[in-house]
């Protein structure tokens, strides 16, 4: 497995469940980041990790909630959703040398529906 | 408001034709610029990148422009291909914060063979 990869794939929600996305990063980085991507709009940065410590909340709600147990693996707790949460939810990751600039490498995505 | 912005949602052009596409910012700290395409069903993938050091790089048929003062950038794709029918975002991040990409809506180009 190259790159970073991200499961799973899509994933069909109600508003009372509980569920996890999960990503994993094979390239060595020590940041990573999740990110939302709704429906024409940008992408919204929502969480940084850097070295598995969160250096980065983007007055993300509370329904959201991020795990980072090592350098290599990302997790993001969902719970009581909404339907405007539906979005494309990307992870990716950097080599996280510290405040230079750095290029980020995106997973393929979670497709997330909620109902 | 948007620091990022592609004002143009979708761009067709000619196989074997250049494609331009375009970038603006308003943000005066951002000095690191990078363009991703997308293909559908798959997550953006790095393309090339530029430093405010500079106003130009190229890598292949993919050259990024940069200019400071109009706070504007530019993608230039020659030749185009049609496997080059991608959306393409353009990203910012500051000089004090490298990892903090701010995003474009993106464009839509289509390469017609």
């Amino acid at each position: 497995e190259t790159g970073v990869t991200q499961t799973p794939r899509h994933l069909v929600m109600g508003m009372t469940n509980k569920k996890s996305l999960k990503c994993e990063q094979h390239l060595g980085h020590n940041a990573m980041y999740w990110y939302k991507q709704s429906a024409k709009k940008p992408l919204e940065l929502m969480f940084v990790y850097n070295f598995k410590e969160q250096t980065e909340n983007n007055s993300v709600p509370s329904r959201f909630s991020p795990e980072c147990p090592n350098s290599s693996h990302l997790f993001l707790h969902l719970h009581t959703l909404q339907p405007e949460d539906s979005a494309l939810y990307l992870c990716a990751s950097s080599r996280g040398q510290g405040a230079g600039p750095e290029t980020q490498y995106f997973g393929p995505g979670t497709r997330l529906l909620v109902l | 408001d948007q620091q990022v912005k592609q004002n143009s949602p979708s761009l067709s052009v000619q196989e074997g034709r250049i494609s331009i596409l375009n970038c603006d910012y308003t943000n005066s700290m951002f000095d690191y610029f990078l363009w991703y395409k997308k293909y559908p069903a798959e997550g953006p993938t790095f393309l090339i990148s530029i430093s405010s050091i500079k106003d130009k790089n190229e890598d292949g048929r993919f050259t990024v422009f940069l200019n400071k003062s109009a706070k504007h950038l530019s993608l230039h794709i020659v030749p185009s291909q049609p496997g080059d029918s991608a959306v393409y975002f353009c990203a910012a991040s500051p000089r004090n914060a490298g990892n903090m990409l701010t995003f474009g809506g993106g464009t839509r180009l289509m390469v017609k063979p």
